[in-house]
């Protein structure tokens, strides 16, 4: 089934400690990006990937890393997280940029206290 | 930077037709796409238009003006599982290729 996957899709932490979040596509997309939905502010892009070793920064950048060391694969990196960054995290993947449809992942809420 | 506008809310009732409006600016237009979100799901394509004009797709249509910074989501025959949130998204070519979202129409459909 071709899907995007995201892991953890819940998870509570604290302040400082550094956490990752795995997002894989199995649809051999090129592009693949990560956004944040916070209420009334909708969702807003972090990062995105044209391509493999390729990475851009999106509209809310600070306090996240991502990498894309394989085309399924662009985790998303939180160094020191901070409550701030309590959010609904979505995943996405196209074949490519431009016109392409996004595939969304299922979401991770993240809860930093 | 770009400025996408939807309405916040919006009710209507099963059976009946509605239309979402979202207006935008931007300085390189690259495209205009419709998602659907459930509550707590992820968005799911819907449509999208670069040239001006209607696309139809079922019960859903899509519109765009480009001169006017316009488009619209009209929905017919309209079914309780329509509601959902509609997000209206402007690709940008002067932003590389970011996709940058409005806020949203919270869609409620009534029996």
């Amino acid at each position: 089934e071709a899907q995007v996957t995201q892991n953890p899709r819940y998870l509570i932490t604290v302040t400082g400690k550094k956490l990752t979040v795995t997002c894989s596509q199995n649809m051999n997309h090129e592009y693949m990006s990560w956004y944040r939905q916070d209420p009334g502010l909708g969702l807003r892009q972090i990062y995105y990937s044209m391509n493999v070793e390729v990475t851009d920064k999106g509209d809310v950048p600070e306090g996240y890393k991502v990498s894309r060391k394989e085309k399924r694969n662009f985790p998303l990196i939180l160094e020191s997280p901070s409550p701030n960054q309590t959010s609904l995290y979505f995943c996405a993947s196209s074949l490519r940029g431009g016109h392409y449809e996004q595939y969304f992942g299922p979401g991770t809420r993240l809860t930093v206290t | 930077g770009q400025n996408i506008d939807q309405p916040t809310e919006m009710t209507a009732t099963e059976g009946a037709i509605v239309q979402i409006n979202c207006t935008y600016q931007t300085s390189g237009f690259n495209g205009l796409f419709w998602y659907q979100q459930h509550a707590g799901e992820a968005p799911t394509f819907l449509s999208y238009n670069v040239l001006d004009g209607l696309e139809e797709k079922g019960r859903f249509s899509s519109f765009l003006s480009r001169s006017k910074g316009y488009s619209y989501l009209l929905l017919k025959e309209l079914q309780m599982k329509d509601s959902a949130s509609y997000l209206c998204a402007v690709r940008d070519n002067n932003a590389g290729n970011m996709l940058t979202f409005g806020g949203g129409t919270r869609l409620m459909v009534k029996p």
